[in-house]
């Protein structure tokens, strides 16, 4: 069974550029969640989706962005790039749905996409 | 709201001795915790996950946790460290669905 694939690996990009990291989950999860990790303030969720729907969104400013589509493959967009986004993103998936209680389901992360914005 | 903080950001063992990594959790509900390891260049893996069927938690590589309510604590042990365990070590907590707060992180090393 293929885990999840993120793509690109890596990418750099110019400040104020904008740029589109993809996901595909695991054949079967619906939930696709995203998350931001840097050195300095490590590892910070961004959004949740399931079944087309974003469900959670973290504490990030508007110019993070993202969608899932019906086959559950999600991107993350961040428009206006600054020198800060440079980081690794992680997409997640897991079997788990809005009526999972108390998240014990297991999340199955992707190796990342590592973002350098010059 | 739900956190948890890992009270050390590095731990120096030698091999074969044991390893005890610290987490502390905050939440508003009884939590499902996890410990999750990522190796340089990798991506996360699961280590063991608290869900409420039992306090002592036995994951895999021989690792343990045990959840204390009464200590709010998540704490990660292994009775004997391997060269192979050095890694970055994260405390998870999540209430629900697929969100997860990730603690800051614990650098184990291990000591020939």
């Amino acid at each position: 069974k293929a885990g999840v694939t993120q793509t690109p690996r890596y990418l750099i990009k110019t400040r104020g550029q904008q740029v589109t990291l993809s996901c595909s989950p695991i054949s079967g999860h619906r939930s696709v969640s995203w998350y931001q990790q840097t050195p300095g303030q490590g590892l910070q969720f961004l959004f949740e989706y399931f079944s087309e729907t974003q469900r959670n969104k973290g504490n990030f400013p508007g110019r993070f962005s993202g969608r899932q589509f019906s086959n559950s493959r999600s991107e993350m967009n961040v428009s206006t790039l600054e020198l800060g986004d440079s980081a690794l993103y992680l997409c997640a998936s897991s079997l788990a749905s809005p009526r999972t209680l108390r998240g014990n389901t297991e999340a199955f992360f992707g190796q990342g996409t590592r973002l350098t914005v010059v | 709201a739900q956190s948890v903080t890992q009270l050390d950001s590095h731990v120096s063992v030698s091999e074969g001795t044991p390893v005890l990594l610290r987490c502390n959790y905050s939440s508003s509900y009884s939590p499902s915790l996890f410990w999750y390891v990522q190796h340089p260049n990798k991506g996360l893996q699961l280590l063991l996950k608290y869900t409420s069927a039992a306090t002592l938690v036995k994951g895999i590589n021989g690792f343990e946790a045990e959840f204390k309510k009464s200590e709010t604590s998540f704490h990660l042990t292994k009775p004997s460290a391997h060269m192979s365990d050095a890694a970055e070590y994260f405390c998870v907590v999540s209430l629900t669905g697929n969100q997860f707060y990730f603690g800051t992180g614990t650098s184990l090393t291990v000591i020939p």
